[in-house]
């Protein structure tokens, strides 16, 4: 098994730009999360889907969309890419009645 | 949604046990006690969860006091490979907003 996989690995971005985000879990995962990390903080939630065809905000959603059109893909959307956007993007699975969850290796976006 | 608080930092000598506490004064009945384990440039690693008392896997142990404001996660004879920042989350298993934290970052001197 593959896991958790984030496509890309790194980005950079002018101002303004949109990107996609890609997370794919080959688990059967029914939940899946965005997380943003900062340099030296904590990783804070973005978004979240408990299943095909949901989504939901987390502590951070401004400026991001998501979107959950099959079960092992959750997209990551920036519609105008901003300098405060700046960070390391990870992706997590996890399945119902577990509270661990299954990290990607992370997408490093750089908004200049 | 239950917050944490760790210490900072920690260092420790590589063949030590390192004991790593957390404190979350509100944790809830249905909450559990996650610790996720993360090396520079990587996501995060789960490594134990527990709901009370103490569970152990060939990583870490967990001990849990009856009261649950706090637990400790303890690492056993600790090499230089567990040189990471070690967070704790506290959560119910139907939710999904999770507090990470700052975390512990643990330092293993040879």
């Amino acid at each position: 098994n593959a896991g958790v996989t984030q496509t890309p690995k790194f980005r950079v971005l002018k101002t303004g730009q949109s990107m996609t985000l890609l997370c794919a879990q080959d688990m059967n995962h029914e939940y899946m999360y965005w997380y943003r990390q900062d340099p030296g903080m904590g990783l804070r939630l973005i978004h979240y889907s408990v299943g095909e065809g949901t989504t939901a905000k987390g502590e951070v959603p401004d400026g991001y969309n998501v979107s959950r059109l099959k079960k092992q893909n959750f997209l990551l959307g920036l519609e105008s890419a901003a300098p405060s956007q700046t960070s390391v993007y990870f992706c997590a699975s996890r399945p119902p009645g577990s509270f661990g969850q299954y990290f990607g290796p992370g997408t490093r976006l750089t908004v200049t | 949604l239950a917050k944490t608080t760790q210490p900072i930092s920690m260092d420790s000598y590589e063949g030590q046990e390192v004991n790593i506490t957390c404190s979350h004064n509100n944790i809830a009945t249905n909450d559990y006690i996650t610790w996720y384990q993360q090396f520079p440039s990587q996501g995060p690693r789960f490594i134990i969860q527990g709901y009370k008392t103490k569970v152990t896997n060939e990583v870490a142990s967990l001990f849990i006091p009856a009261d649950r404001k706090s637990s400790t996660l303890s690492l056993p004879r600790v090499s230089l490979s567990d040189t990471a920042v070690y967070y704790c989350l506290v959560g119910d298993l139907t939710g999904n907003q999770f507090y990470f934290g700052t975390g512990t970052s643990l330092t293993v001197i040879p």
